[in-house]
């Protein structure tokens, strides 16, 4: 597979613990906020997705938070197992649904 | 397989060359995007498509670059006089347009390699 994120981030646990990621996003006026994986070789896969209406929305195993103030995201991995090994990226909606992304942030699960 | 599709998955081409690549998003969705990823990068967005229609285009897709969506349905995207710049992922995202939140889904990207 590619190797990706040569100059990223990169957060290391332990399986079993959980996992913070975060992310600043530029736009004050964007509304609507995502949460991406993408493993190497792969497209970009939805994980969790928050409205700027809200503050706090939980998944399986997954919670996004969003700070508006301070123009801050993150996301919290319950558990966290080898299979989430990943880059995450958080994406912005501007205008017309689009999104732009954030550079991405390495995630290592040591067993 | 009902997700997003791209073909090919992989192109090595020589400098110079035209390359097509085509992209078959989820069979309702009427938005279809195109975006780049280079490595250790984000993606970035390209150009996006309503139905047959091309509403955006990012200042990053030059004229060498063209994207088609003609019936509404599949996408073909067109670089002529490949440039080493060129070598990326492109991907390939589509959505619902109407849903209040209506995440994109995409393929897992046709990597181009120019030479």
């Amino acid at each position: 597979g590619e190797s990706v994120g040569l100059h990223l981030p990169t957060l290391s646990v332990q399986e079993g613990d959980n996992s913070i990621i975060n992310c600043a996003y530029s736009n004050s006026a964007s509304d609507y906020f995502i949460w991406y994986k993408q493993e190497s070789g792969k497209g970009p896969q939805f994980i969790i997705d928050i409205r700027s209406n809200m503050d706090k929305r939980q998944g399986q195993r997954v919670t996004v938070l969003l700070n508006k103030t301070v123009k801050h995201l993150s996301l919290q991995i319950a558990a966290t197992q080898p299979g989430d090994s990943a880059v995450y990226f958080c994406a912005e909606r501007e205008y017309g649904n689009k999104l732009v992304f954030g550079a991405g942030t390495i995630l290592r699960v040591k067993s | 397989d009902t997700g997003v599709s791209q073909n090919p998955r992989h192109k090595i081409t020589k400098r110079g060359q035209n390359v097509t690549f085509r992209c078959d998003p989820i069979s309702e969705h009427n938005r279809l995007y195109w975006y780049r990823q280079t490595l250790g990068q984000g993606p970035e967005f390209l150009t996006y498509f309503q139905n047959e229609a091309q509403l955006e285009k990012s200042r990053l897709l030059s004229d060498r670059f063209s994207a088609e969506r003609p019936k509404g349905s599949f996408s073909t995207l067109e670089i002529q006089r490949t440039e080493q710049g060129d070598s990326a992922m492109y991907l390939c995202a589509s959505s619902l347009v109407g849903q209040a939140n209506s995440p994109l889904h995409f393929g897992n990207g046709t990597r181009l390699t120019v030479t």
